[in-house]
């Protein structure tokens, strides 16, 4: 079973919100950890949008609009990258990541359609 | 302008050696941490090593199974990665990412590995 899993892809309206989840393997409890989010266009690298753990414990990347957010699923186990206001500009692939055991490890990642 | 830039990629046979090189301008390389990252073509991020400042720390994914070193030349604001016994699968573009506040902050382009006969 893979660390993190996400949904391959995922569709919404212009103007309605995304909600795009990651979840942690069994016996991984998702409160203890940094989730990372990156969003990556085609031909471009990734970028980093935001990291999430706890309300108190946040970061928003330089520049992120903040219709972007991030928060958690403790009974899923789970990081939710929250995207409002959906914009066509938004559709790109969206990747989290953790710091785990010694590795940084990634999603295979979402990819957004925004139609 | 802070700026990774990556090269030394290419056409290798299966079996072969490949160093990768990731030069940076614009900011104090020596204080920072860094990455190796790859994503296959039409696939996912894929995380390689980390090099921490002065090298004192590194890691490596445990896919790779001791086939790539990760070096850095603070002198020359470089990175490298050393790849050898190469396959098919490891066919990816691979970028290296700045760490700050263990976020990957900034990234370079990449440079396009290809492992063919």
């Amino acid at each position: 079973q893979a660390v993190l899993t996400q949904p391959s892809s995922l569709s919404a309206s212009p103007g309605a919100s995304a909600s795009l989840t990651c979840t942690l393997r069994s016996g991984i409890n998702v409160g203890t950890y940094r989730i990372y989010w990156y969003q990556q266009k085609p031909g471009s690298p990734p970028q980093y949008l935001l990291r999430y753990k706890a309300d108190s414990d946040k970061h928003q990347g330089s520049g992120v609009p903040s219709r972007f957010s991030g928060s958690t699923d403790a009974t899923a186990n789970a990081g939710i990258l929250l995207i409002s206001g959906l914009q066509s500009e938004d559709e790109a692939d969206y990747y989290c990541m953790i710091w785990h055991s010694n590795n940084w490890v990634f999603g295979g990642g979402t990819k957004l359609t925004v139609l | 302008e802070e700026q990774l830039v990556e090269s030394g990629g290419g056409l290798v046979q299966p079996g072969g050696s490949l160093r990768l090189s990731c030069a940076a301008s614009g900011f104090i390389f020596s204080s920072c941490d860094i990455n190796w990252v790859r994503q296959a073509p039409g696939k996912g991020l894929e995380w390689i090593s980390y090099i921490s400042t002065s090298g004192r720390t590194i890691y490596y994914a445990d896919s790779l199974k001791g086939r790539f070193t990760i070096s850095r030349d603070d002198s020359k604001n470089s990175l490298f990665l050393q790849m050898s016994s190469l396959r098919a699968e490891d066919t990816a573009v691979y970028y290296c990412a700045r760490v700050f506040d263990w976020n990957f902050d900034l990234w370079g382009r990449g440079t396009l590995v290809t492992v063919s006969s």
